[in-house]
């Protein structure tokens, strides 16, 4: 089983750029999300999605959208990539409330 | 006011010194509570979830305390190996999400 895979790993797109990163599992979890993660902050959920059919805004998904493409499946979206959002990307997925399995990340950055 | 709260540290502790670390959560209707670790630019891990009862695995010792609304890690014996950040999470039923705190760093030197 490969778990949580994300891509890219590394992009670097310029201000006004647009971009989709890509997540999926192979643990048939209900439950997947998105959080960024900069110094200091923690963990921030952006998006998520608790069941196939279904999204939620979490903490800070100003500039981000989000689709759940089928129960193994969840993008994100970057419609106008800004300096701020240059970030540490995670995709995690989870059975509700359980445990919470990670991708490896996305590193981006938006000069 | 946030969600999770740490003390970010770093702990910096020798080898074989015992270090523990709290969690403050403020919503009273949390209802699962995990401890991650995270090494340099890897992603989360899961360490071990917690208990109401509190549950140990090895040299760690995870504990739950409702009334107080706080989550605690001990680390007995410390190795050069624990050297990581450590992520306190709690899960909202309702809402079918987790919060997470800012994590705290631990150094273990020799």
């Amino acid at each position: 089983n490969a778990g949580v895979t994300q891509t890219p790993k590394f992009q670097v797109l310029k201000t006004g750029q647009s971009m989709t990163l890509q997540c999926a599992q192979d643990m048939n979890h209900n439950s997947m999300y998105w959080y960024r993660q900069d110094p200091g902050m923690g963990l921030r959920l952006i998006y998520y999605s608790a069941s196939e059919g279904t999204t939620d805004k979490g903490e800070v998904p100003n500039g981000y959208n989000v689709s759940r493409l089928n129960k193994r499946e969840f993008s994100l979206r970057l419609e106008s990539a800004a300096p701020s959002q240059t970030s540490v990307y995670f995709c995690a997925s989870s059975e509700r409330l359980n445990e919470q399995f990670f991708g490896p990340g996305t590193r981006l950055t938006v000069l | 006011r946030k969600e999770v709260e740490q003390d970010p540290g770093p702990f910096n502790v020798p080898e074989g010194a015992t270090v523990a670390f709290n969690c403050t959560y403020s919503n009273s209707a949390s209802q699962s509570f995990f401890w991650y670790r995270q090494d340099c630019r890897k992603e989360p891990k899961l360490l071990m979830s917690v208990y109401s009862s509190g549950n140990e695995d090895g040299r760690f010792t995870a504990q739950l305390n409702r009334a107080s609304q706080y989550i605690s890690l001990l680390i007995r014996d410390s190795k050069l190996s624990d050297s990581a950040t450590y992520l306190c999470a709690v899960g909202l039923y309702n809402f079918n999400k987790f919060y997470f705190g800012s994590g705290t760093k631990l150094n273990v030197k020799p």
